[in-house]
């Protein structure tokens, strides 16, 4: 079964303006952590953001967000005043507790193009 | 040196070539990883290693033979591997393995094509 979900294969959004990227993910864990990568044409992932299952606040950084909605297993990440270098690809990946703990699990990702 | 290195940053290969791929941090971290990523699939984990200690193997043919000779190295060696283990090679590493908070530091990925 599909762990992480991203169902969104490509966005376009134009220059300064904010888009949500959708992730929903799956777990029987109480603990675990989600986190968002983007991957420029460069290849290499970037940490951007990180939310844990038990916290209460939805992260922030910078001018990335992750909508953590915990009952509907969906962590959008929010990218606000969109700049051209947000262009690229962005998975969503999911760290459970436990035993598993080690593995991480990403999703198909999405590809995201900003318009000037 | 900063972060995660990998090199080659690009390799092609035949079939019955023999080479290895090499990964490097310098972040003073116990835990690495080798991941492969294809076109229009999900990252895939290949291997993790805590401390020098392979624990992990995920279902990984064994063309595909991983080293660790200290917690800063890491080595993805190839043989006779198949046009299909064309892919982009992420190697990473993190603190720790542990659940939960442990960020992972990707390197730059070794483009792989095998003819």
């Amino acid at each position: 079964a599909q762990k992480i979900t991203q169902t969104q294969p490509g966005m376009f959004v134009q220059e300064k303006e904010a888009v949500t990227l959708d992730c929903t993910y799956d777990t029987s864990d109480q603990s675990y952590g989600l986190f968002w990568y983007k991957q420029p044409s460069s290849g290499e992932m970037i940490f951007l953001i990180y939310q844990g299952s038990y916290d209460e606040q939805n992260a922030t950084e910078g001018r990335y967000s992750l909508n953590f909605q915990k009952a509907r297993k969906s962590a959008n990440l929010v990218i606000s005043a969109s700049q051209l270098g947000d262009s690229a690809m962005y998975f969503c990946a999911m760290r459970e507790g436990g035993t598993g703990g080690f593995k991480t699990i990403f999703g198909a990702g999405t590809r995201l193009f900003v318009k000037a | 040196e900063t972060g995660v290195t990998q090199t080659p940053r690009h390799l092609v290969m035949g079939m019955t070539n023999k080479k290895s791929l090499k990964c490097e941090q310098h972040l003073g971290h116990n835990a690495m990883y080798w991941y492969k990523q294809s076109a229009k699939k999900p990252l895939e984990l290949m291997f993790v290693y805590s401390l020098e200690e392979r624990v992990e193997n995920n279902s990984v043919p064994s063309r595909f033979s991983p080293e660790c000779p200290n917690s800063s190295h890491l080595f993805l060696h190839l043989h006779t591997l198949q046009p299909e283990d064309s892919a982009l090679y992420l190697c990473a590493s993190s603190q720790s393995v542990g659940g939960g908070y442990n960020e992972q530091f990707f390197g730059p990925g070794t483009r792989l094509t095998v003819l």
